[in-house]
């Protein structure tokens, strides 16, 4: 069981390029999120899915497009990346009892 | 919008000492609060988790306590040790999914 699992786990990118941050669970969970951590500001929600085909916004959604097409995958894409969007980005699931089950996250750079 | 505060920002205690980490949010309307271990570059290890219907949860050293009607919630960790030394964030749960977090408390102890 290898819980929330993330790739890749740093990245470089410039102004202007477009990724993809992956995320798969393997506990069965409906729920899965995606949060970035910036200094100072803690983790903030950016999109979330509440089963596969149904996605939703969060508090910071702006440049970030999701799809939940299984129910183990929940992929973050950048579309034109910025240097704002360099952080620390968590994937996360959510079981029955709404224990969060957090990923090792992804360090983004973008420059 | 969920507020959620975490006092004080930064905690420095020797060893062997009793501590309290402090959480307080602003919508009592929650659906559960839990605890998080994160170490530096690390990602989130989740502590205790209390649904909205209960008081307290207890693992080994820690006790949190949650009191919805105030809005707050307390992390005891006993017996501190160097192992404790880490950043503890608060989560607090709404609908069983979206989670907002603290900033969190950078715990240092000292041997």
């Amino acid at each position: 069981n290898a819980g929330v699992t993330q790739t890749p786990k740093f990245q470089v990118l410039k102004t202007g390029q477009s990724m993809t941050l992956q995320c798969a669970q393997d506990m069965n969970h409906e729920y899965m999120s995606w949060y970035r951590q910036d200094p100072g500001m803690g983790l903030r929600l950016i999109h979330y899915s509440v089963g596969a085909g149904i996605t939703d916004q969060g508090e910071v959604p702006n440049g970030y497009n999701v799809s939940r097409s299984t129910t183990e995958d929940f992929p973050l894409r950048l579309l034109s990346a910025a240097p704002s969007q360099t952080s620390v980005y968590f994937c996360a699931s959510t079981g029955l009892a709404g224990d969060g089950y957090f990923g090792p996250g992804t360090r983004l750079l973008v420059l | 919008k969920q507020e959620v505060t975490q006092i004080p920002a930064a905690l420095s205690v020797p060893e062997g000492e009793n501590l309290v980490l402090n959480c307080s949010f602003t919508d009592s309307a929650i659906y559960n609060l839990q605890w998080f271990r994160q170490d530096p570059g690390k990602g989130l290890t989740s502590l205790l988790l209390i649904q909205s219907s209960q008081r307290e949860q207890t693992s080994g050293r820690l006790n949190a306590s949650l009191d919805k009607s105030s809005g707050r919630s307390t992390l005891y960790i006993a017996a501190s040790q160097p192992g404790d030394s880490a950043t503890y964030l608060c989560a607090v749960g709404l609908t069983g999914n979206q989670f907002y977090f603290g900033t969190g408390t950078s715990l240092t102890v000292i041997p």
